[in-house]
């Protein structure tokens, strides 16, 4: 079980290179999501879905593209990479949906679990 | 619209003393509270989540968290902190399928 997966680790890109990061997870969970994390802002939301086939836009999706065709991954692109998209990236996943009820208590139904992020720099 | 602010930005605290980070949230209905950690280079690890009911919740790690509605506070304590504690710690808040983070605090822990 090796729970939520990042590929790449690291990418260095030109700006106006484009490049998709993969996430994959093994736990059967509906809901996935894509954070970026900048120093000082904690993470902000780009996209996220709800089930497979389903995608919706977070706080900051200006720049980045999502897809959702198989349960079990999460597509971010960037068309056309800019310096401001230097930025660490989390995905993350949760069986259910975190604000609403579900599960019992103690359960992991209404958590999220993050992979190790990619770290990527535009030049 | 939901929201979650740290006060702390950066706390030092030296090895076996007790910690106290601050969390306060702004949301309409009952929260459902979080608090991760996230060691250098690493990703994001759940200490503890509150749903509902008691007010004071356990976690892992020695650390537990006390939900106070009228203060829209859930701050985050440890008695007694070790070298290993030092990290970056955020407090979210669920919105239906999402996460609102705070901006995190950093603990530095001094021999």
């Amino acid at each position: 079980n090796a729970g939520v997966t990042q590929t790449p680790k690291f990418r260095v890109l030109k700006t106006g290179q484009s490049m998709t990061l993969l996430c994959a997870q093994d736990m059967n969970h509906e809901y996935m999501y894509w954070y970026r994390q900048d120093p000082g802002m904690g993470l902000r939301l780009i996209h996220y879905s709800v089930g497979e086939g389903t995608t919706a836009k977070g706080e900051v999706p200006d720049g980045y593209n999502v897809s959702r065709l198989k349960k079990q991954n999460f597509l971010l692109g960037l068309e056309s990479a800019a310096p401001s998209q230097t930025s660490v990236y989390f995905c993350a996943s949760s069986y259910g949906a975190l604000g609403l009820a579900g599960g019992t208590e103690g359960s992991s139904y209404n958590e999220q679990f993050f992979g190790p992020g990619t770290r990527l720099t535009v030049l | 619209a939901q929201s979650v602010t740290q006060p702390d930005i950066h706390i030092t605290v030296s090895e076996g003393a007790s910690l106290e980070l601050r969390c306060n949230y702004s949301y309409g209905a009952t929260p459902y509270l979080f608090w991760y950690v996230q060691s250098p280079g690493q990703g994001l690890q759940l200490l503890l989540k509150y749903f509902s009911g008691d007010t004071l919740v356990q976690g892992i790690k020695g650390f537990e968290a006390e939900f106070k509605r009228s203060q829209s506070s859930f701050n985050l304590r440890k008695p007694s902190v070790h070298w290993s504690d030092a990290a970056e710690y955020f407090c979210a808040v669920a919105f239906y399928y999402k996460l609102s983070f705070g901006a995190g605090t950093t603990v530095t822990v001094r021999a």
